[in-house]
């Protein structure tokens, strides 16, 4: 079956380690995405890359980082220059960077103590 | 203030009633999608429009430009309806990756 999938969907990490979040898919999509949900408030772009080898910051990208060596897959890091990594992270992908639904991960939820 | 603002932001409702969420915004846009978010954190994409009326089984998603204004209905609900939904706007002229999403309206449909 096409879709995305992240792993793990639990994470517990301690402070000031730095942590990398899985994210693969087999749509064939150009584009993919990662977010950052926190309780009471709207989705937020961290990083998204239209292609291979290219990614630009979202909104909230400090104490982030992302590679895209390959097509399929997008991690991030979340680095001990987070000031407050606990979250919910969604990957999400779309055919194209524009005009294109997006289609999302199930998510993992970090926490950092 | 919210770019994107959704009402109501809880909402409960009997199984068959019939449920209008709506969704306003202050930008101009080229697209709207209304996502639904499951209890285990998972999304799923409802629909994208950008003019009119889109249906989809018992869902149907309206949209009027002018009024910077979209409606989710729900017909016949049911308690697997129960999720978040979730309201995204794509700018005109904004970065190219960028969604800006509502906070969300919680639905919990009683049997």
């Amino acid at each position: 079956d096409g879709g995305i999938t992240q792993s793990p969907k639990y994470l517990f990490r301690k402070e000031g380690q730095n942590v990398t979040l899985s994210c693969e898919q087999n749509l064939n999509h150009d584009a993919m995405y990662w977010y950052r949900q926190d309780p009471g408030q709207g989705l937020r772009l961290i990083y998204y890359s239209q292609i291979v080898n290219d990614f630009q910051k979202g909104d909230i990208a400090e104490g982030y980082s992302v590679s895209r060596e390959k097509k399929e897959s997008f991690p991030l890091t979340v680095t001990s220059a987070q000031k407050n990594p606990t979250a919910f992270y969604l990957c999400a992908s779309s055919m194209r960077i524009q005009r294109y639904e997006q289609y999302f991960g199930p998510g993992t939820r970090l926490t950092v103590t | 203030k919210n770019e994107v603002e959704q009402s109501p932001q809880n909402l409960t409702a009997q199984e068959g009633e019939f449920i209008t969420i709506n969704c306003s915004y202050s930008v101009g846009i080229s697209a709207l999608h209304w996502l639904q978010q499951h209890p285990g954190g998972g999304i799923v994409s409802l629909f994208m429009l950008s003019s009119g009326k889109k249906k989809h089984g018992r869902l149907i998603a309206t949209i009027n430009i002018q009024e910077k204004h979209s409606s989710l209905h729900i017909t016949a609900s049911h308690p697997r309806d129960s999720a978040v939904y979730i309201c995204a706007v794509r700018p005109y002229g904004g970065s190219q990756g960028n969604l800006i999403f509502g906070k969300g309206t919680k639905l919990s449909v009683k049997p």
